[in-house]
Order: C-alpha cells, then structure tokens, then sequence
C-alpha cells in the first residue's frame, strides 16, 4: 500500500539557519502531496502542496517540489525562525484518505 | 480553510467506562468524516471512514465494536470509545474533507488526547 517515509527528528536549529526535512513516498497511481503543520496544542494545518510531477508548492517561506523521479517531497526553507518550532507531517492522497509520515518536530532556538 | 472542533480536548478515564468523542464542522457540511489516531511519536493512522447516512468501514484491524462511529449529521460525527483499556490511550483526530478543483483537501480537528487509567 501506499505509504511516506520522513526524516526522524527531533530537528534542532538556531534561528536564520537553512532547513531541510526529506521525505519520500511510495504509491500507486499519481497521488498529490502534501506537508502538513502541528503547531503545539493545535491541530494540523495544510501548509503547502503539490498536486502533479515537477510541481513546487510553497507559502510562508517553505518550499517542496515534486520529484517523481526520486519520489520525493522534501521540505525546505532558507532561514528558519523561533515560530516554526512545530511537527511537520509529509502526507500523500488526494482522491483517497491523507497517508501520513511520523511527523518530524522541528525546534528553533534563538 | 474550514474550522473544525472537537471535544473535549483532553479526557482522563477508568478502564472500562466508555468515552464519547464529538467533531462538529462548523462551516460547511460534511458528508465523509475520516478518523485517525496518533500515538506518541507515531505517525496518524487512519481508523475509519464515515458517511452520512451509512455506517462506518473500518481499517483493518480496528474492532468495529469498540470504536463506534455516529455520523449524526452534515456537521456533527462521533466516536465512542467503550471499554476503554490503558491501550486506547491515544490521541484521536476527525478529519473532513472538502473538494478543490483536483484534489480533496482534508481539514483536522485539533485532536482529542485520551488518558485512560
């Protein structure tokens, strides 16, 4: 079945630093993706996507790109800040149930 | 994005009583509720689907028994826990989704972490 694998964490970074959060996917099909935000005692909150092949989703300074090739969705930003310290979840789906990876909690220290 | 509620947000229980799990959206109608768990540090693992109207199919694996799913109407779904055991300790997520052009997007509620005793 179809199934995301992500980087474990925890991540910790000081503030400005570049993040990188990998994940890969395995699926049938040409599912659309997605990375997914938790910040703390709240519930998850799509935070950019990708629906076909060679796509970049981004917003808020985050970017992920499509790969089929390689089958991945990593996760980048270029300077983090003390207000990204949440659990990033890499999700793939569309048409069917969200598939989730583990989740990587990422802190920024400043 | 929809807004969705959940309560309570947080329950501590005796093994053995049952707890009743509310998910209302409160802007739109939903018509399918998907709900996952998530255990500590584990990633959210779908348990059912409900429609409105129809019963719930359940993931393999998840006793159809103990977690009974109640989809009341287009913005109100339930889950109760019965005979909960110190193993159901967990944190439980409703999700409806919603059509975009494409894909459907799936909103989340802000979960419901279950302690049982």
């Amino acid at each position: 079945g179809d199934s995301v694998t992500q980087m474990e964490g925890p991540v910790t970074l000081s503030e400005e630093a570049f993040l990188t959060i990998n994940c890969t996917y395995t699926a049938t099909g040409y599912p659309s993706l997605f990375w997914y935000v938790q910040y703390p005692g709240e519930g998850l909150q799509l935070l950019l996507k990708a629906t076909k092949a060679d796509d970049k989703g981004s917003n808020k300074g985050f970017e992920a790109t499509y790969r089929k090739e390689t089958t991945s969705f990593h996760l980048e930003k270029g300077s983090v800040q003390v207000s990204d310290s949440a659990v990033y979840f890499c999700a793939l789906g569309g048409n069917t149930p969200l598939v989730f990876g583990k989740g990587t909690r990422l802190s920024v220290i400043a | 994005g929809a807004v969705v509620s959940q309560h309570p947000s947080w329950v501590i229980c005796k093994s053995g009583t049952s707890v009743k799990i509310e998910c209302r959206s409160l802007d739109f109608q939903a018509t399918t509720m998907f709900w996952y768990r998530q255990f500590p540090k584990q990633s959210l693992m779908l348990m059912a689907t409900s429609n409105e109207g129809s019963k719930a199919t359940y993931e393999q694996g998840v006793e159809k028994d103990k977690f009974l799913i109640n989809h009341a109407s287009l913005t109100l779904s339930t889950l109760t826990v019965t005979s909960a055991h110190p193993e159901d300790s967990s944190f439980y997520i409703c999700s409806p989704p919603g059509k975009r052009e494409s894909y459907n997007e799936q909103f989340f509620g802000p979960g419901t972490r279950l302690t049982v005793l």
